[in-house]
């Protein structure tokens, strides 16, 4: 299947800095990525879609000043966690789907643990 | 918009065992419902899908039907081993490259 690749896997920052996570996809072109958000135990939660070229859409309650994206290119999202706090910490994922396929299936990223101290 | 629903929350079996996760869907315009299994501190893996033009797909000890009139899907694992142990994950959408939304997930456990 396609490969979606995410970096770093592991961060851990203190309050208020800012931390940037990469989405890649390797072998095809992703005009749309997702971005979600999943703590201990719970679901995966959407927060954005991330569009190339163009604004991403932020889920309702997502602060979107916050949690910036950028979506440069078509193998390439970026999620920057701007003014980082304690409750910022959790599991990020990304997702990506093969836009050449047609196909629904969606591959995510490896996912990056964020730890605010 | 989507509200999926997953039961049962967490499930223990016993090896061997058939184990059964059931979701429901809210928008009759989804036609997309992939089952994900994600062990610990991993990403979600496809395991199975199904399209909304189909009752039923298996896949060796895998099988999901669905009941578009009633919109609700299961995910049948038979046989089941303890590497099945994991939390699993249904998902419901309306097209292609449209966002997938999740459903609350089930913690399975295989007991040996």
């Amino acid at each position: 299947g396609a490969v979606v690749s995410q970096h770093p896997s592991r961060v851990i920052c203190k309050s208020g800095t800012s931390v940037k996570i990469e989405c890649r996809s390797l072998d095809f072109q992703a005009t749309t990525m997702f971005w979600y958000r999943q703590f201990p135990k719970q679901s995966l939660m959407l927060m954005a879609t991330s569009n190339e070229g163009s604004k991403a859409t932020y889920e309702q309650g997502v602060e979107k000043d916050k949690f910036l994206i950028n979506h440069a290119s078509l193998t390439l999202s970026t999620l920057t966690v701007t003014s980082a706090h304690p409750e910022d910490s959790s599991f990020y994922i990304c997702s990506a789907r093969d836009a050449g396929q047609g196909a629904a299936e969606a591959f995510f990223g490896q996912g990056t643990r964020l730890t605010v101290v | 918009g989507e509200n999926v629903e997953q039961h049962p929350s967490t499930l223990s079996v016993q090896e061997g065992d058939s184990a059964v996760i059931k979701c429901t869907y809210s928008d009759s315009a989804s036609n997309y419902f992939p089952w994900y299994k994600q062990e610990l501190g991993k990403r979600p893996q496809l395991i199975i899908d199904i399209r909304s033009n189909v009752g039923e797909k298996k896949d060796q000890r895998i099988a999901v039907t669905l009941n578009k009139t009633a919109k609700h899907f299961s995910l049948h694992i038979t046989e089941t081993q303890p590497e099945d142990s994991a939390v699993y994950f249904c998902a419901a959408n309306k097209a292609a490259g449209n966002k997938l939304t999740f459903g609350g997930g089930t913690r399975v456990l295989v007991k040996p």
